[in-house]
């Protein structure tokens, strides 16, 4: 393991469909991100793990989303009912608990929803 | 306000030439300090932390003005390979939860 996976690389789905993704993070890693980006912006914070409890979690996110991290290693991130405005690309960061050091990301998810 | 706040730009600068990007922080309690940079359609990757002190890696240089609340930094000699957006991370809180600025495009141009 050399880095943040991430499962889907890409996803297309229909309108009020809905979709799952998964990210394996660093695996000495207890800290986890998801971001969601859309073009021309920059990373937009979801919500955030230490261990497995979700600490945070953006008022942004409507009840629409949910994410786990069940044993405090991978993570999913849920889209139920999705709609077009969800198009965009979800990219997982993980980080250690020690010091101040940055997250590291992964490749990340692009949704587009049709 | 914006937690992180960035000039978007773009910035459209010369080969050859330096230019500086700033970025502002509202949160006092804000601990560490990074750089990331971002080419199209990849993911952000770290291009360098931010120490009090300043620190620079090769052409970059990285200030942290904790007065001020700002961090900048300064690309000399640009590249055509430095064309990207760059990205101003802030961790704050016990949560260490990392705000992200909107980006600063740069195009270097031949």
């Amino acid at each position: 393991d050399t880095g943040v996976s991430q499962d889907p690389r890409h996803k297309i789905t229909k309108r009020g469909q809905n979709v799952t993704f998964r990210c394996d993070p660093i695996s000495e890693h207890n800290r986890l991100y998801w971001y969601r980006q859309t073009l021309g912006q920059g990373p937009e914070f979801l919500t955030y793990f230490q261990n497995e409890a979700q600490l945070e979690k953006s008022r942004l996110l409507s009840d629409r989303f949910s994410a786990e991290r069940p044993k405090g290693s991978f993570s999913t991130l849920e889209i139920q009912r999705t709609e077009q405005g969800d198009s965009a690309m979800y990219l997982c960061a993980s980080s250690p608990i020690q010091g101040d050091t940055e997250a590291f990301f992964g490749q990340g998810t692009r949704l587009t929803v049709v | 306000r914006k937690e992180v706040e960035q000039d978007p730009g773009p910035f459209n600068v010369p080969e050859g030439a330096t230019v500086a990007f700033n970025c502002t922080y509202s949160n006092s309690a804000s601990q560490s300090f990074f750089w990331y940079r971002q080419d199209c359609r990849k993911e952000p990757k770290l291009l360098m932390s931010v120490y009090s002190s300043g620190n620079e890696d090769g052409r970059f240089t990285a200030q942290l003005n904790r007065a001020s609340q700002y961090i900048s930094l300064l690309i000399r000699d640009s590249k055509l390979s430095d064309s990207a957006t760059y990205l101003c991370v802030v961790n704050i809180g016990n949560n260490r939860k990392l705000i992200w600025g909107l980006g600063t495009s740069l195009a270097v141009n031949p």
